[in-house]
């Protein structure tokens, strides 16, 4: 599958431990995003990447969060003194900037980690 | 506001068409309009994009307003497997990413 795919899938962790979910994008791509979901809202932008530069971040990434992406390819996001309500799925999507396979810009997104703060 | 405005809910029966709306009153030139749709238990995937002119591909059809203050996602023949919640954006490249609540999609056998 060259789809994008995020690890781990489910993550479950006490309030006030840090987490790191990793996110592998279509190798192509240029492009990685984090999204955060609750339930029942859509998706909320967090942050992105173009290559291994981060271009913009969202005022909800806190100072407890953090993304990298050292080599243009994978990314991680790590949240330090996890809360509860940081309990969400965590979205990875990734694009590219020029045009392929007809659709410019179009996100692929990854089946998402699932956090539970405890 | 920068966000696009959907009903929240929506019901159509199988094999019949769907008409879901969005309203992106504050759209600029440079702004495509794009959508994607969201599965149970699965991230979102894009369904159609389009910046002027109406736009058919295998899964939709989008109708822009001649304002661009609107658009329609076009489902010809709603099947089971199209229940899903819709979202609509505006986007300019990589900004303005922002998705709203979205439209839930009910398909009655």
């Amino acid at each position: 599958d060259t789809g994008v795919s995020q690890d781990p899938r489910h993550k479950i962790t006490k309030r006030g431990q840090n987490v790191t979910f990793r996110c592998d994008p279509i190798s192509e791509h240029n492009r990685l995003y984090w999204y955060r979901q609750t339930l029942g809202q859509g998706p909320e932008f967090l942050t992105y990447f173009q290559n291994e530069a981060q271009l913009e971040k969202s005022r909800l990434l806190s100072d407890r969060f953090s993304a990298e992406r050292p080599k243009g390819s994978f990314s991680t996001l790590e949240i330090q003194r996890t809360e509860q309500g940081d309990s969400a799925m965590y979205l990875c999507a990734s694009s590219s900037k020029t045009r392929l396979a007809g659709v410019r810009n179009e996100q692929f997104f990854g089946p998402g980690t699932r956090l539970t703060v405890l | 506001d920068a966000k696009t405005t959907q009903p929240n809910s929506m019901e159509s029966n199988e094999e019949e068409p769907v008409h879901l709306p969005c309203n992106h009153s504050t759209i600029s030139g440079t702004d495509y309009i794009h959508w994607y749709r969201q599965l149970p238990s699965q991230g979102p995937e894009y369904v159609i994009h389009g910046l002027t002119s109406n736009v058919n591909n295998r899964m939709a059809s989008l109708a822009i307003a001649e304002d661009r203050k609107s658009s329609t996602l076009i489902l010809h023949r709603a099947t089971l497997r199209d229940a899903a919640v819709y979202y609509c954006r505006k986007q300019t490249g990589a900004n303005n990413l922002f998705f709203g609540t979205g439209t839930r999609l009910t398909v009655i056998p």
